[in-house]
């Protein structure tokens, strides 16, 4: 079963406009992970947070960890068109199995 | 690096026939591989854990015997849909570890499946 959700589950800015997508989760994590897919395709990391980790970055990429609320935010800076694509998070849970569970996803268009 | 390819990428198959989907990684190796199916428009479902040289693990209510996982070589695993029905028809990506690493996972390009 998944493991949280991520809202909004789709977004709408123009281009040069900042992105904020969300995600909860529900079970105690070991880190924390970002990927983005294009329509029809795999999905590419964007960035791992772990869970003693409270903030990130990645060029125009920031992401916070909150684990007292079991929660995450991915923000887009600047956005481009070519940023259009769904974003995932999806958390490693804390046991030897390293799965990875997946939230719902939000998907996000960027207009030029 | 870390690249991992799936094959093929597309696959149009009759009911009742099995198909056989490959995943590799192509420059590193993985003792972990995971498969995915993912719906339109729907998150990522994980249905098992592919370990080199043991049985793979499942996820509750995937059918082990419908999915059958082979992860022969520490850069190959295999997920073979057997009997396939329409219901199967589905997007399936697989991802793998990169052993040592902290936990990010590597994903393959994604195999469209479609059963008449």
């Amino acid at each position: 079963s998944q493991q949280g959700e991520e809202d909004p589950q789709a977004l709408s800015i123009q281009e040069g406009e900042n992105a904020t997508m969300n995600c909860s989760y529900k079970t105690s994590i070991n880190n924390l992970q970002w990927y983005r897919q294009n329509s029809g395709r795999g999905l590419v990391h964007l960035i791992l947070i772990r869970s003693n980790e409270r903030e990130k970055h990645s060029g125009r990429l920031r992401v916070t960890l909150d684990t007292s609320k079991k929660s995450s935010s991915l923000l887009i800076t600047a956005s481009r068109a070519a940023d259009t694509a769904s974003y995932f998070c999806a958390t490693a849970i804390m046991d030897s199995s390293y799965k990875l569970i997946f939230g719902s996803g939000t998907r996000l268009l960027v207009r030029p | 690096g870390a690249v991992v390819s799936q094959h093929p990428s597309r696959v149009i198959c009759k009911s009742g026939t099995s198909v056989k989907i490959e995943c590799r990684s192509l420059d590193f190796q993985a003792t972990t591989m995971f498969w995915y199916r993912q719906f339109p428009k729907q998150s990522l479902m994980l249905m098992a854990t592919s370990n080199e040289g043991s049985k793979a693990t499942y996820e509750q209510g995937v059918e082990k015997d419908k999915f059958l996982i082979n992860h022969a070589s520490l850069t190959l695993s295999t997920l073979t849909v057997t009997s396939a029905h329409p219901e199967d028809s589905s997007f399936y990506i697989c991802s793998a570890r990169l052993t040592g690493g902290p936990g990010e996972q590597f994903f393959g390009p994604g195999t469209r499946l479609t059963v008449l």
